[in-house]
């Protein structure tokens, strides 16, 4: 089966804090990739990484860090010193290479963070 | 570049109507695709097209048409609309659609469409 989750429906911190999102994610198959993409208040889906499944190495963008781990199928987000902008529904999405249907996004149904000042 | 485009931004009809969801893009992707975005259940495919006429069915097709006739554009036709297909629609687009191997997809700004 194919399937993302993301478990923490919202999440509410006061500027400064770190935060982690997390997403687990299953799949058959064994090349995939993983994304992260950001739904702020005005609605647009604004793209954020993409990992291929071949590449476990975490990554850093200024205040973003991703860790992926193969071994607990899980590709967690985190933000650093959250601050206001950061409010938003983000969103985990997987797109498997072979058993793909039309390049389809598989998305999990979205963490809504909430930061407040 | 425009990126991804998408007109009307908001729409009201009522039952029975159709009407057409415009999505453009500038950045010359083979790949374009539509999806519907409800509470609960994420973003889920509708469409998609791996290049100009040639159009396949996703994983929520029915109430939905589609037609690739330009590189550029990829319009969603709602034939008669209903109440269950009131959503917010995104139109997105990628490099390479020969391929499908996770390219990224990049998203328009969304329609919200209400069906009353």
């Amino acid at each position: 089966a194919q399937k993302v989750t993301q478990a923490q429906t919202e999440i509410s911190v006061v500027e400064k804090e770190d935060v982690t999102l997390d997403c687990v994610y299953e799949t058959r198959d064994t090349t995939y990739y993983l994304f992260w993409y950001k739904q702020p208040p005005s609605g647009e889906l604004v793209f954020l990484i993409r990992r291929n499944s071949f590449d476990e190495q975490n990554e850093i963008s200024g205040r973003y860090s991703w860790n992926f781990q193969k071994s607990t199928s899980s590709f967690n987000f985190t933000i650093t010193a959250s601050q206001v902008v950061d409010s938003a529904v983000y969103f985990c999405a997987l797109s498997e290479a072979y058993y793909n249907q039309g390049g389809k996004l598989i998305f999990g149904q979205g963490t809504e963070l909430s930061v407040k000042p | 570049n425009a990126g991804v485009t998408q007109t009307p931004k908001f729409q009201v009809l009522k039952t029975g109507q159709s009407m057409t969801l415009q999505c453009a893009q500038d950045m010359n992707h083979e790949y374009m695709s539509w999806y519907r975005q409800d509470p609960g259940m994420g973003l889920r495919l509708i469409h998609y097209s791996v290049g100009a006429g040639i159009t396949d069915q996703g994983e929520v097709p029915n109430g939905y048409n589609v037609s690739r006739s330009t590189t550029e554009d990829f319009p969603l036709r709602l034939l008669s609309a209903a109440p269950s297909q009131t959503s917010v629609y995104f139109c997105a687009s990628s490099y390479s659609g020969a391929k499908l191997r996770g390219e990224t997809q990049y998203f328009g700004p969304g329609t919200r469409l209400l069906v009353l």
